[in-house]
């Protein structure tokens, strides 16, 4: 069974900020990652994803996240926080064996402070 | 941009009742899924569809829910016996290939009495 663990419910950042948020996950075959992120009212949008290759992927707003192997970690982050950035993001795996289901993370609530 | 819609946004039922709530995939797309979020809890997969079958489903995914996609553009998600337990945001999801990108929905906000 998979499992994601976003260590953090909340963090808070100051804008121009380094945004850290962090994803361990497992998964008994070779993982497609992704981080979500939610704005108030809306709907889950994909920020960026790891299926295979590099394992620095870019993604939307300036995010991008890493992927080790070795520590099961999918941290996303941002160099700059910006107070648009304040949204709710969720950690996801796939089950490629299984219907394409996603597993959550709890998700991380970001706060931007100016 | 295309995009996945979902209506009602808020629906409030009373327990025992049956809802419904309605999806409109990405028009091009062949795969689709509901997820819920109870309140303070994560996203949890319900079921995902293909090609008019269920493909996988959750536990969570018991006799009381089903699915159905009764025509080219709609995907909805049935309850037919609400319990208060069922309260919860229920997110549909659609994508193009099996192994490909969700797109979600903005979700419908189910609030049973």
């Amino acid at each position: 069974a998979q499992s994601v663990t976003q260590l953090g419910s909340h963090v808070s950042v100051s804008e121009g900020a380094l945004v850290l948020l962090r994803c361990n996950y497992s998964s008994s075959v070779p993982p497609y990652l992704f981080w979500y992120v939610q704005y108030p009212n809306q709907g889950l949008q994909l920020l960026l994803k790891y299926t295979t290759g590099a394992t620095l992927v870019k993604g939307i707003n300036g995010f991008e996240a890493e992927f080790k192997k070795s520590e099961t970690s999918f941290h996303l982050t941002k160099p700059s926080a910006h107070m648009s950035d304040a949204a709710e993001y969720f950690c996801a795996v796939s089950d490629r064996a299984a219907g394409n289901k996603l597993t959550f993370g709890g998700g991380t609530r970001v706060l931007v402070k100016p | 941009e295309p995009e996945v819609t979902q209506t009602p946004s808020h629906q409030v039922t009373q327990m025992g009742q049956e809802v419904i709530l309605r999806c409109v995939p990405i028009s091009n797309h062949l795969y689709f899924y509901w997820y819920r979020q109870i309140l303070g809890q994560k996203v949890e997969f319900l079921v995902s569809f293909y090609n008019n079958e269920i493909s996988e489903k959750s536990e969570i995914f018991d006799d009381q829910f089903s699915v159905e996609r009764p025509d080219g553009s709609n995907f909805t998600l049935k309850i037919r016996s609400t319990k208060l337990e069922d309260s919860a945001m229920y997110f549909c999801a659609s994508s193009e290939g099996s192994l490909g990108e969700q797109y979600f929905g903005p979700g419908t906000r189910l609030t049973v009495t």
